[in-house]
């Protein structure tokens, strides 16, 4: 139990156009969604947090009109990469927690994007 | 604000040899402290968990871990490592804040 799945597993794009990642909890509900990003050889750092309904909390640094996160049902949370330039090219990976599992995050497997 | 740090960037042992991987965090409030592993190409796992009680904390796969809330500490061990341990290792800590903090990361290479 607990899969989080993440589409798509990896993206290349050209600078400028616009990327979504979806985010989904297959067999529960998550209540709470969260982004992290983690470059090469380093750990997971957290860009926002988002609960079901209501607006994403973004970390200080991560501008919220660039990533666009929607948590818009109880098993979907979408990133949106705005405006995407190479610097943006990362692993991105969404966790989720649903009140039952108390502070446990089950993660999805990340999207590899890469911006030309 | 509050850190984690992971004593080593890099591990090598040999198979059977004994692993203890060093995770240590700032904050003076009441924690909640994890360690996930990502196996070579695949998503982080947890492999154990720390709420509350026992501070010797037993996870998947033979890994154990001691919280000593006095060093600030959560170091995960395990009495025999297997080729099949190579992976990353990452210590979390969740603060009052509710977020979750990463550590670094400690590559461990296991070597048959």
């Amino acid at each position: 139990g607990a899969v989080v799945s993440q589409h798509p597993s990896w993206v290349i794009c050209k600078s400028g156009t616009s990327v979504k990642i979806e985010c989904r909890s297959l067999d529960f509900q998550a209540t709470t969604m969260f982004w992290y990003r983690q470059f090469p050889k380093q750990s997971l750092m957290l860009m926002a947090t988002s609960n079901e309904g209501s607006k994403a909390t973004y970390e200080q640094g991560v501008e919220k009109d660039k990533f666009l996160i929607n948590h818009a049902s109880l098993t979907l949370s979408t990133l949106t990469v705005t405006s995407a330039h190479p610097e943006d090219s990362s692993f991105y990976i969404c966790s989720a927690r649903w009140r039952g599992a108390g502070e446990t995050q089950y993660f999805g497997p990340g999207t590899r994007l890469l911006v030309l | 604000a509050q850190s984690v740090s992971q004593h080593n960037h890099h591990v090598i042992l040999s198979e059977a040899a004994s692993l203890e991987l060093g995770c240590n965090y700032s904050y003076g409030g009441t924690v909640n402290l994890f360690w996930y592993v990502q196996y070579p190409g695949q998503h982080l796992q947890l492999l154990l968990k720390y709420f509350s009680g026992d501070p010797l904390v037993k996870g998947i796969k033979g890994f154990e871990a001691e919280f000593i809330k006095s060093k600030f500490s959560f170091n995960l061990r395990k009495p025999s490592v297997q080729w099949s341990d190579t992976a990353e290792y990452f210590c979390a800590v969740k603060t009052s804040y509710d977020k979750v903090i990463f550590g670094p990361g400690t590559s461990l290479s296991v070597i048959p």
